[in-house]
């Protein structure tokens, strides 16, 4: 099975703080996503990644950075966060060239900003 | 501006029920809609429909997809309490996926 990880399940910052969110999959998938899931609004793309070091905005970067070094670890960096960027966030991978197909979604970081 | 909404955003059965979970989609070059059920933390894949009509079924869940008006339907028989869960709609374009922001199941014993 494929197995998708983030490095942490809960994590609370303060407000100015840099986060990092980690995402490393295990399957050799070329694609890999971020997501924001927030109530009311479902999940929205943050940043995608084809390959490595290639990166593409998503529906709402604003305040959000990305980094693919490594085919199976795709890293979402927040410079300064705030408190509207506390929500839950989901990493995922797909395997083919396309842009999504099935996606394998990782279990989550619930990130509080304080 | 495309979009996918889900109804109803919440909905509240006891096992044994049957429910319906709605999804209808405006996107600019379609290419399927997904349906991911999402119990605690990770979504998981449940269909993928790419033609008019042709009914996906797994077990007591079944879905259908309807290009001409643009929406999709979830259907579970003999609701569980283990079906307590969200279900998301996602729509994939040419360049992207969008997903709905999902339906909130709860089924009580």
């Amino acid at each position: 099975d494929v197995k998708v990880t983030q490095s942490s399940r809960y994590l609370v910052k303060r407000t100015g703080e840099k986060v990092f969110l980690e995402c490393v999959q295990d399957m050799d998938h070329e694609n890999m996503f971020w997501y924001r899931q927030d109530p009311g609004l479902g999940l929205r793309l943050i940043y995608f990644s084809y390959d490595v070091k290639m990166k593409e905005k998503g529906d709402i970067p604003e305040g959000y950075s990305v980094s693919r070094e490594k085919k199976e670890r795709f890293s979402l960096i927040l410079e300064s966060a705030s408190t509207n960027q506390t929500s839950m966030y989901l990493c995922a991978s797909s395997l083919y060239p396309r842009v999504t197909e099935k996606l394998f979604f990782g279990s989550g970081t619930q990130l509080s900003v304080l | 501006e495309d979009k996918v909404v889900q109804s109803p955003l919440s909905l509240v059965v006891h096992e044994g029920d049957t429910v319906t979970l709605n999804c209808s989609y405006e996107v600019t070059n379609f290419r399927s809609l997904l349906w991911y059920k999402q119990e605690k933390k990770a979504p998981t894949f449940l269909f993928m429909l790419t033609s008019s009509g042709i009914e996906k079924k797994s077990g007591r869940l079944s879905s259908i997809l309807d290009k001409k008006e643009l929406f999709s339907i979830l259907n579970i028989t003999a609701t569980q309490t283990g079906d307590s869960a969200i279900y998301l709609c996602a729509v994939e374009a040419l360049l992207d996926m969008r997903f709905g922001a999902g339906t909130r199941l709860t089924v009580k014993p």
